[in-house]
């Protein structure tokens, strides 16, 4: 159980288009959903943190006009890069938090990431 | 507030010998310590977690980690290494009490397995 999934694993497209990245938990329901950038060689960065049904929050120093999120169903949130530019080629990962049932609070289970490039 | 600092960016070992990644934490709460996995572009996989019960945690694939209040650590062995056990690890935090269930990452370790 607990599987995160995403959708694309890679994409590549050009420079100011913008790019939609989903992420599911597939057999739980996620009240919570994280978005984190990796760059190469270094540690997963907290992007933002989005609830089922409202505005996401965002980590300071992370534009919430550039990394649109939407969280509108228990099973699905979505990551848009608007007007993509090579500064904002990574790996994106997604994770969820059941928030219910045995699970400890802060058990998150992790999606197996996008890699955007942008050229 | 909380932070991770794992103490080698990049350990070697040769296949058959012993395995140990380092970590230190901080958190001003009770913390919940994890230990995740990556391999190349690909996602992360928890191999274990401390969540206050028995202090010597033991996970997936023959590793095993003991939380040290005392000396703020919590660090990820394995008696054995394995040519797949060459990958990225993630020491985490984050508080296990109500409130923020935020992760921290330490910088992650490299391990390389020599054959």
């Amino acid at each position: 159980g607990a599987v995160v999934s995403q959708h694309p694993s890679r994409v590549i497209c050009k420079s100011g288009t913008s790019v939609k990245i989903e992420c599911r938990s597939l057999d739980f329901q996620a009240t919570t959903m994280f978005w984190y950038r990796q760059f190469p060689k270094k540690s997963l960065m907290l992007m933002a943190t989005s609830n089922e049904g409202s505005k996401a929050t965002y980590e300071q120093g992370v534009e919430k006009d550039k990394f649109l999120i939407n969280h509108a169903s228990l099973t699905l949130s979505t990551l848009t890069v608007t007007s993509a530019h090579p500064e904002d080629s990574s790996f994106y990962i997604c994770s969820a938090r059941t928030g219910t049932g045995g699970a400890p609070r802060n058990e998150q289970f992790f999606g197996p990431g996008t890699r955007l490039t942008v050229l | 507030a909380q932070s991770v600092t794992q103490l080698d960016s990049h350990v070697s070992v040769s296949e058959g010998t012993p395995v140990l990644l380092r970590c230190n934490y901080s958190s001003s709460y009770s913390p919940s310590l994890f230990w995740y996995v990556q391999h190349p572009n690909k996602g992360l996989q928890l191999l274990l977690k401390y969540t206050s019960a028995a202090t010597l945690v033991k996970g997936i694939n023959g590793f095993e980690a003991e939380f040290k209040k005392s000396e703020t650590s919590f660090h990820l062995t394995k008696p054995s290494a394995h040519m797949s056990d060459a990958a990225e690890y993630f020491c985490v935090v984050s508080p296990s009490g109500a409130g923020s269930y935020q992760l921290t990452f330490g910088k992650g370790t490299k391990l390389s397995v020599i054959p």
